[in-house]
């Protein structure tokens, strides 16, 4: 079945304590990206990565990293969480980033709280 | 600046006829996408709009004004699995990649 997959879907964690929310799809997508989805604010693109090895800062990328190093897997990194990370995290992929009417598939979601 | 503005909340019948607007400004427009998202599952790909006119799916429609920076969702014949939001999402290209700005969605209630 096509999908993107994301583990964990919920974490409750504490400040300061590094963590890694991972990210796979099994469509040879190009394309990944990584949201959080707050109330009142949306859906906001923390990064993105066009193919693998190259990644881009989307409008809210303070306090996460990323990598691409496989075309599948596309992990979010947060060093050293803090409570205003709190928040529903998406992942997503595309066939590619051209413009073309390729949608974004996006995995079940990944529920954080940082205490 | 990039920004998408969508009304927050809506209300139809079931049986009539819903459209949702979406306004945004953005220097590097590249095609503008509607998603559904029930509440508390993952957005859907619903609609996908880069020249001006308007796509139809369906039950669902969508129309594109470039010129306006302006958009609209068109649901027919509403059943109440239709109640969830409506997202509206542009992707840009200004700097170059292929980034996607999301508006803060509308929430679709439909009334039996």
């Amino acid at each position: 079945e096509a999908q993107v997959t994301q583990n964990p879907r919920y974490l409750i964690t504490v400040t300061g304590k590094k963590l890694t929310v991972t990210c796979s799809q099994n469509m040879n997508h190009e394309y990944m990206s990584w949201y959080r989805q707050d109330p009142g604010l949306g859906l906001r693109q923390i990064y993105y990565s066009m193919n693998v090895e190259v990644t881009d800062k989307g409008d809210v990328p303070e306090g996460y990293k990323v990598s691409r190093k496989e075309k599948r897997n596309f992990p979010l990194i947060l060093e050293s969480p803090s409570p205003n990370q709190t928040s529903l995290y998406f992942c997503a992929s595309s066939l590619a980033a051209e413009p073309y009417s390729y949608e974004q598939y996006f995995g079940p979601g990944t529920r954080l709280t940082v205490t | 600046g990039q920004n998408i503005d969508q009304p927050t909340e809506m209300t139809a019948t079931e049986g009539a006829i819903v459209q949702i607007n979406c306004t945004y400004q953005t220097s590097g427009f590249n095609g503008l996408f509607w998603y559904q998202q029930h509440a508390g599952e993952a957005p859907t790909f619903l609609s996908y709009n880069v020249l001006d006119g308007l796509e139809e799916k369906g039950r669902f429609s969508s129309f594109l004004s470039r010129s306006k920076g302006y958009s609209y969702l068109l649901l027919k014949e509403l059943q109440m699995k239709d109640s969830a939001s409506y997202l509206c999402a542009v992707r840009d290209s200004t700097s170059g990649t292929y980034k996607y700005i999301f508006g803060t969605g509308t929430r679709l209630k439909v009334l039996a």
